[in-house]
């Protein structure tokens, strides 16, 4: 089983849809999360941190369940350029500095 | 901030010539990490520095593969010889202590 599990989707929606995605993780001593963004061809850059009271930038909300070990990220009124692949990341705390991504979430929003 | 820079962008070679992949991590940062990312396996951990001292080399495939770090504003990650199957988007990556990462733009290898 991977450390970090998600859909791989692609998930397919209309412009100014709400789309959620889950991540589970199997470590106990996962500490921090964080969600990452990936556009076709280009490198994984940070969407936002997770924290354990759940954060919302924007149209986009985070929150993390440590009793059932998911994340989710929901993205609401979806925009065309919101097309990516979103990754779920975690650090564990015996890992030092060294973060474990998932194989991430495709999604695609049409007009 | 000029962001970790990676060399070359693109790197066309022929099967068993030895290729060598270049990162200079952001001023400051005291870990770096190397990835290897396939649309089969994901996003792979190669290696990883702290403190340019080599940490965990788990993930390194095999002996064709070797990464230095030198000092603290340079990498390389070498593959000597190289074959087909290491056609990939190879990814630099560094870090504060505590902090999230900063990718590179990637080096897109292929061995033909």
């Amino acid at each position: 089983r991977k450390e970090v599990e998600q859909d791989p989707g692609p998930f397919n929606v209309p412009e100014g849809a709400t789309v959620a995605f889950n991540c589970t993780y199997s470590n106990s001593a996962s500490q921090s999360f964080f969600w990452y963004r990936q556009d076709c061809r280009k490198e994984p850059k940070l969407l936002m941190s997770v924290y354990s009271s759940g954060n919302e930038d924007g149209r986009f909300t985070a929150q993390l369940n440590r009793a059932s070990q998911y994340i989710s990220l929901l993205i609401r009124d979806s925009k065309l350029s919101d097309s990516a692949t979103y990754l779920c990341v975690v650090r564990r705390r015996d890992a030092g500095n060294m973060l474990t991504f998932g194989g991430g979430t495709r999604l695609m929003v049409k007009p | 901030d000029a962001g970790v820079i990676q060399s070359p962008r693109h790197e066309v070679t022929e099967m068993g010539q030895e290729v060598t992949l270049r990162c200079k991590p952001i001023s400051g940062h005291d870990y770096l990490f190397w990835y290897r990312q396939t649309m089969m396996r994901g996003l792979e951990l190669l290696i990883y520095f702290n403190n340019n001292v080599p940490i965990d080399d788990s993930g390194m495939p095999e002996d064709r593969f070797s990464a230095k770090m030198p000092n603290a504003s340079f990498s390389t990650l070498k593959i000597q010889p190289s074959e087909p199957r290491d056609s990939a988007v190879y990814f630099c990556a560094s870090s504060r202590t505590g902090n999230g990462y900063t990718f590179g733009s990637g080096t897109r290898l292929t061995v033909v």
